[in-house]
């Protein structure tokens, strides 16, 4: 069964570094997603992307956070200078389609550790 | 906005126990609704979803009645296992945004014992 994959599924970081997350989607997935979870608080969405542009995004997603992808496969969280706070799993999620009732399917995250 | 809602965690109970989780939100109009599920060391993956009111989600042995008079999506299941043993997230997506975006509740560790 197909299946989203992240690397690297650790990473550790200083403050002020960037960083960069990847993703490959399920190949025939059209709409990809960020979420993140911080220890102990709930899944929270960061940004969606179609069509080569991001669709929607959350307050959290600010100008330090950017998405691209960069090949047909990848598809990347960078972090532009990581604060203490950006430290969390990060989950990648696809979809084929992006109506209400569409299911994502998710990696298994990231954690970034940002000292 | 939309929110999830989730009763308070963890939840331990023994093998062939029945298990409630209960699920509630608040969105406008007709969200779709969603159940996933953390096994350790893994992703979330869909245990079972509902689109519209009355719809029930089943999967595994699990089931999820969408309530819209209730607000409600609890998740339930007759005889819990060991391999059970996970965090369950409830979700949902709606009209609000304009996208796709999931909201998830808190989740809730669930321990099968033996």
């Amino acid at each position: 069964e197909p299946e989203v994959t992240q690397t690297p599924s650790h990473q550790v970081t200083q403050m002020g570094q960037e960083v960069i997350l990847r993703c490959v989607p399920i190949s025939n997935h059209l709409y990809f997603y960020w979420y993140r979870q911080i220890l102990g608080q709930k899944v929270e969405f960061l940004v969606s992307f179609y069509n080569n542009e991001i669709s929607e995004k959350s307050e959290i997603f600010d100008d330090q956070f950017s998405v691209e992808r960069p090949d047909g496969s990848n598809f990347t969280l960078k972090i532009r200078s990581t604060k203490l706070e950006d430290s969390a799993m990060y989950f990648c999620a696809s979809s084929r389609g992006g109506g209400w009732g569409e299911t994502q399917y998710f990696g298994p995250g990231t954690r970034l550790l940002v000292l | 906005g939309n929110s999830v809602t989730q009763m308070e965690g963890p939840v331990t109970l023994s093998e062939e126990a029945f298990l409630t989780i209960n699920c509630t939100y608040t969105a406008t109009g007709y969200p779709s609704l969603f159940w996933y599920v953390q096994y350790p060391g893994e992703g979330l993956q869909l245990l079972l979803k509902a689109t519209k009111a009355d719809d029930k989600g089943s999967n595994k042995g699990f089931e999820a009645t969408y309530r819209k008079e209730t607000t409600s999506f609890h998740l339930e299941k007759g005889s819990v296992q060991v391999s059970d043993s996970a965090v369950y997230f409830c979700a949902l997506s709606g009209e609000e945004t304009s996208g796709s975006r999931l909201t998830f509740g808190e989740g809730t560790q669930l321990t099968v014992n033996p």
